[in-house]
């Protein structure tokens, strides 16, 4: 079956502008991850999502960033005003329940200019 | 802030050779620990999902220990193969937000 999706795979974006990252998880997955690496590190979590609702935000580095899933199913990351440090591979994942193993899309990169 | 740690960092082994490396993690308020294999250009794959101390899981020539008590899991590799170069990743589950360590990056030589 397909796996989960992410799009765009590269965004290039200058100082300032706006982006959204989109996730299309497994179909019937509830729990929904997303994670940012950066060069040299292990994925950072950002949020998680059970069912619609953001369970959990706190990895949220500040209030450019913010997350939807309306629907339960696909989620779209929206950062504004990106700086230069916003630079890395968002990751995002899916799983069955929270504690589950979890499965990641391609990831895309993201580069500030 | 919760410390996951990995080592080596990176490992470069001849094809044949049998290796290991190691996750260190907080030794309380443990619920799970995954491995994740991440190869270059590729999404990160789980391995394992380990939950019990004592546990030791195989898949293949991969396989996994957990000591909860003394917070440490090894990842065990024999007869690596060109193939298995990737990237190795655990994680820390103490709730339900994983988190990661930096990876063990191995590089199986012909």
């Amino acid at each position: 079956g397909a796996g989960v999706s992410q799009t765009p795979s590269n965004k290039v974006t200058e100082k300032g502008k706006y982006v959204e990252l989109r996730c299309d998880p497994i179909s019937g997955h509830t729990a929904l991850y997303w994670y940012r690496q950066s060069l040299g590190q292990g994925p950072e979590f950002l949020i998680y999502f059970q069912g619609t609702g953001a369970a959990d935000d706190s990895g949220l580095p500040n209030d450019r960033f913010f997350a939807v899933r309306p629907e339960g199913s696909v989620s779209t990351l929206k950062i504004q005003r990106t700086e230069r440090g916003d630079s890395a591979v968002y990751l995002c994942a899916s799983s069955t329940y929270r504690q589950n193993e979890q499965f990641f899309g391609p990831g895309t990169r993201l580069t500030v200019l | 802030i919760l410390n996951v740690e990995q080592s080596p960092q990176s490992l470069h082994v001849q094809e044949g050779d049998s290796t290991n490396f190691t996750c260190s993690f907080p030794s309380s308020n443990f619920y799970a620990l995954h491995w994740y294999r991440w190869e270059t250009a590729k999404s990160p794959e789980a391995l394992f999902v380990m939950t019990l101390n004592g546990d030791e899981k195989k898949k293949g020539r991969i396989s996994a220990t957990l000591n909860t008590k003394e917070g440490y899991s090894y990842l065990y590799i024999k007869g690596s193969q060109p193939e298995d170069s990737a990237t190795y990743l655990c994680a820390f589950l103490g709730s339900y937000i994983p988190t990661f360590g930096r990876g063990t990056s191995l590089i199986v030589h012909p």
